[in-house]
């Protein structure tokens, strides 16, 4: 069986700050993949970024950083320099087969 | 499509009435997945279609839900006699792969069911 924890359910912080959202997750698969997606309030989830299992190396695309770490079954969000566009609940997923799991989100509050 | 397309986007059903839910994927897409949404949780797995084929139905709540994507392309979920438990968004999302992880996943806006 597969799982997704996020742990935090609600992060609020103020314009400018950096972020981090938690995902921990459990699998027995040696192959998987896993996901980021936002959730605006329009309700549309929107993919963020795709990491495969034998690919350790961070990734950095503008202000957003995931730092995977297979040896804690962690794969980590980051948003640099925060915006109030950036307020939406973010989604981490696994997928070792072909039906992803979905954490419970974290809500992203951001003030101006 | 440019997108995944779902309607309607709301329904407001009376308890014991039936409903039936559109997903029209992106055109060319093999894969499609309906989930749903609880208020406050993420999405959970519902069903899984290759092309027209229904491989995977294990999270389907209870045998009033039913899906299909007869010529496999749009897809309908049926919910019988909805009940207030039903109450959720329904997600669709699709895939232009059969199965492989190597593609992201397209998601719809979903359908928000409200039983009254």
């Amino acid at each position: 069986a597969q799982k997704v924890t996020q742990a935090q359910t609600e992060i609020s912080v103020v314009e400018k700050e950096d972020v981090t959202l938690d995902c921990v997750y459990e699998t027995r698969d040696t192959t998987y993949y896993l996901f980021w997606y936002k959730q605006p309030p329009s309700g549309e989830l929107v993919f963020l970024i795709r990491r495969n299992s034998f690919d350790e190396q961070n990734e950095i695309s503008g202000r957003y950083s995931w730092n995977f770490q297979k040896s804690t079954s962690s794969f980590n969000f980051t948003i640099t320099a925060s915006q109030v566009v950036d307020s939406a609940v973010y989604f981490c997923a696994l997928k070792p087969s072909y039906i992803p799991t979905f954490g419970r989100g974290t809500s992203l509050i951001v003030h101006p | 499509g440019a997108g995944v397309s779902q309607s309607p986007r709301y329904k407001v059903a009376k308890r014991g009435q039936d409903v039936a839910l559109r997903c029209d994927p992106i055109s060319g897409h093999v894969s499609l997945f309906w989930y749903q949404q609880a208020l406050g949780q993420g999405p959970e797995f519902l069903t899984y279609f290759q092309n027209e084929a229904q491989l995977d139905k294990s999270g389907l709540p209870s045998d009033r839900f039913f899906a299909e994507r007869p010529e496999g392309s749009v897809s309908t979920l049926k919910i019988q006699r909805t009940q207030q438990e039903d109450s959720a968004v329904y997600l669709c999302a699709s895939s232009l792969s059969g199965g492989e992880a190597n593609y992201g996943y397209t998601f719809g806006s979903g359908t928000r069911l409200t039983v009254v």
